[in-house]
């Protein structure tokens, strides 16, 4: 069974900071892993995915993320932080479980804070 | 871009009636799903559908019922609504191709409020 942890429910930071938002996985198979960005009333919205290849992957809005196999870590960065980046983070996994080939574990979310 | 439209955004209803949350996408996606997002709880998996007519159950799938008549059309049905099903219900499509690594794109989401 594939799990994510996001460490951290809530995360403050001030402007022109540097974002981290940390998420460990774990997964039997090697893993497909996404962040996604939910403004306050609105659905979720992919920020970047790691497939195969590169591990440092580069997203929307300056955001990076570097997938790391021997930590099982997958943490979301941005070198300085926007008070538009208030925002709340959901790092997900998908991979062979079972017959649940469609299906994306989600975290339960880092509320990021930007303080100006 | 991908557009995925759930009919309301905010929905009040009673104990016991039934009630039904409706998501369409433009984008001739194979897979659609429903989730619930509470605080601190995330996202919850309550139906997907890879096909049409096909369902499978997702990790909270008591109290609900989902129809899929058409690719693009997928409804969620709380057959007796309860007042623990008051919730921010989301739904996303995803393509087919290549399944595990095609993201998901969600609505904007209901904010369900039963009194």
């Amino acid at each position: 069974a594939q799990s994510v942890t996001q460490l951290g429910s809530h995360v403050s930071v001030s402007e022109g900071a540097l974002v981290l938002l940390r998420c460990n996985y774990s997964s039997s198979v090697p893993p497909y892993l996404f962040w996604y960005v939910q403004y306050p009333n609105q659905g979720l919205q992919l920020l970047l995915k790691y497939t195969t290849g590169a591990t440092l992957v580069k997203g929307i809005n300056g955001f990076e993320a570097e997938f790391k196999k021997s930590e099982t870590s997958f943490h979301l960065t941005k070198p300085s932080a926007h008070m538009s980046d208030a925002a709340e983070y959901f790092c997900a996994v998908s991979g062979h479980s079972g017959g649940s080939n469609y299906k994306l574990t989600f975290g339960k979310g880092t509320l990021l804070t930007v303080n100006p | 871009d991908v557009k995925v439209t759930q009919s309301s955004r905010y929905l009040v209803k009673r104990t016991g009636e039934k009630v039904f949350l409706e998501c369409v996408q433009d984008m001739d996606h194979e897979n659609m799903f429903w989730y619930r997002q509470d605080p601190g709880l995330g996202l919850r998996l309550i139906y997907f559908s890879y096909d049409v007519k096909m369902k499978e159950k997702g990790d909270i799938p008591e109290g609900y019922s989902v129809s899929r008549e058409k690719k693009e059309r997928f409804s969620l049905i709380l057959e007796s609504a309860s007042t623990n099903q008051t919730s921010m219900y989301l739904c996303a499509s995803s393509a087919d191709r290549g399944r595990l690594y095609q993201p998901q794109h969600f609505g904007d989401g209901t904010r369900l409020s039963i009194l």
